[in-house]
């Protein structure tokens, strides 16, 4: 089945030690989200990528990076991870092809937590 | 500012009941809107849509109103199961300049069935 994948669905860093998490997608969709949810809040966007132009929310921090080496692929790097980083990261895609409303997909989550 | 928003943070229903949650939103030019269904531990998921040409739409066990008058939206459950269960969001998207679309979320429902 086509879909969106997370890894790993649970992740432990230390405090200011990089992180990286990863998403990767079957359903060749064009663009690609990653958003942040803290508990018992809705999803927060960080940014997407449409193909490979890189779109930045403007209330992202410095500390959140984004890769996407090709379609299918998309990485979310934050360089010193703060207790305040501690979420759900959530990946979405969606294919942009009707006018910009194409439904969002959602991966299953990495949950981060920060020690 | 833009805001969607939801009236109830937890609504707790009889197995068999109807559910119907609630949302609110303020940009009248808002004319694509989107529920999600988040259970424990896993991603936001595609329940219905319906933009703002449409005052109903039927899915399977779901039905979706769009007022667009008071600027609300609801979404009805048939028949609540215990799989019912979870937190459900309305989210308003909108195309981004460049591709892709922006989802803006409400602050979500928690559902609960009791048996």
């Amino acid at each position: 089945d086509a879909m969106v994948i997370q890894n790993p669905r649970y992740q432990v860093t230390q405090f200011g030690k990089p992180v990286t998490l990863s998403c990767s997608q079957t359903l060749n969709h064009n663009v690609m989200y990653w958003y942040q949810q803290k508990s018992s809040q809705a999803p927060k966007l960080l940014f997407h990528y449409y193909d490979k132009d890189f779109n930045n929310e403007a209330d992202t921090p410095d500390n959140f990076q984004s890769r996407r080496p090709n379609t299918s692929f998309c990485f979310l790097d934050i360089r010193s991870p703060g207790l305040g980083d501690a979420a759900m990261y959530l990946c979405a895609t969606s294919r942009d092809a009707s006018g910009g409303t194409d439904t969002q997909y959602f991966g299953p989550g990495t949950r981060l937590t920060v020690l | 500012g833009e805001s969607v928003g939801l009236h109830l943070p937890t609504l707790s229903v009889q197995e068999g009941d109807n559910s119907i949650i609630n949302c609110a939103y303020s940009n009248s030019a808002s004319d694509y809107f989107i529920w999600y269904k988040q259970e424990s531990g896993k991603g936001p998921q595609f329940i219905i849509d319906i933009r703002s040409n449409m005052d109903k739409r039927q899915g399977q066990r779901v039905t979706v109103l769009l007022n667009k008058t008071v600027k609300h939206l609801s979404l009805q459950i048939a028949a609540t199961q215990p799989g019912d269960s979870a937190v459900y969001f309305c989210a308003e998207i909108r195309p981004l300049t460049g591709g892709g679309n922006k989802l803006t979320f409400g602050t979500g429902t928690q559902l609960k069935v009791e048996l």
